[in-house]
């Protein structure tokens, strides 16, 4: 069965620097996506990035980026220059297989301070 | 502008009481979903869509209910039989169904703004 795992329930980072969110997965598939979704005070779900496993390179969208290290089963999201507004619950997560649903991890809460 | 709508965004309910949570989309998606969220615990699949009038049960699908009649509509009845309804709820679509091949989860999910349900 597919699992989603992220370890941090908790993260702050300081304004303008660099945080990264951890998270690991198990999977069968050998074809699939990956996704980090971002979930601000006000509770909208936004996809902040998503990997193709197939992929070497890793995924980046201007100030997110992935590592991406398919063999450990691991899929980190980097946040550089830390904003404000990055202020969220980020949650990793993967297909969930016959369901034909994302799997999701259990979130990291970041906070970002001035 | 295509998306989700969910309503209401409040919505308290009485013991015993059903209260059903509406899911509108424009978006021309095929499969459409149903996820719960209490703290610390994630988002867990109710139940899920992939065609009209069609449904499948996910990992908590007792004490709810839903219906496809519309491919734009998946409304989601929270009845008395659900032990435990205080929680946010979140319907989600996608133009697909994330399916296992060739490249499982090619189809990205699209969310609403979400219900909160508060039992009294």
């Amino acid at each position: 069965a597919q699992t989603v795992t992220q370890s941090q329930p908790e993260m702050s980072v300081q304004e303008a620097e660099t945080v990264t969110l951890s998270c690991t997965y198990d999977t069968s598939e050998n074809n699939y996506y990956l996704f980090w979704y971002k979930q601000p005070p006000s509770r909208q779900m936004i996809l902040v990035i998503r990997q193709e496993a197939y992929k070497q390179q890793n995924a980046t969208e201007n100030r997110f980026s992935v590592n991406f290290q398919k063999a450990a089963k691991s899929f980190s999201l980097k946040i550089s220059d830390s904003q404000l507004g990055d202020t969220a619950m980020y949650f990793c997560a993967l297909p969930g297989g016959s369901q034909g649903n994302l799997i999701f991890g259990k979130g990291t809460k970041l906070s970002v301070k001035p | 502008d295509g998306g989700i709508t969910q309503s209401p965004k409040y919505l308290f309910r009485k013991e015993g009481q059903n209260v059903t949570l509406s899911c509108e989309q424009n978006l021309n998606h095929d499969a459409m979903y149903w996820y719960r969220q209490d703290p610390g615990q994630g988002l867990r699949l109710i139940y899920y869509s992939q065609i009209v009038n069609d449904f499948q049960k996910g990992d908590i699908a007792e004490g709810y209910s839903v219906s496809r009649e519309k491919k734009e509509s998946f409304p989601l009845t929270v009845t008395s039989a659900q032990k435990n309804p205080t929680a946010f709820y979140l319907c989600a679509s996608s133009m697909r169904p994330q399916n296992r091949s060739p490249n499982s989860g090619a189809n990205v999910l699209t969310f609403g703004a979400g219900s909160r349900l508060t039992v009294l």
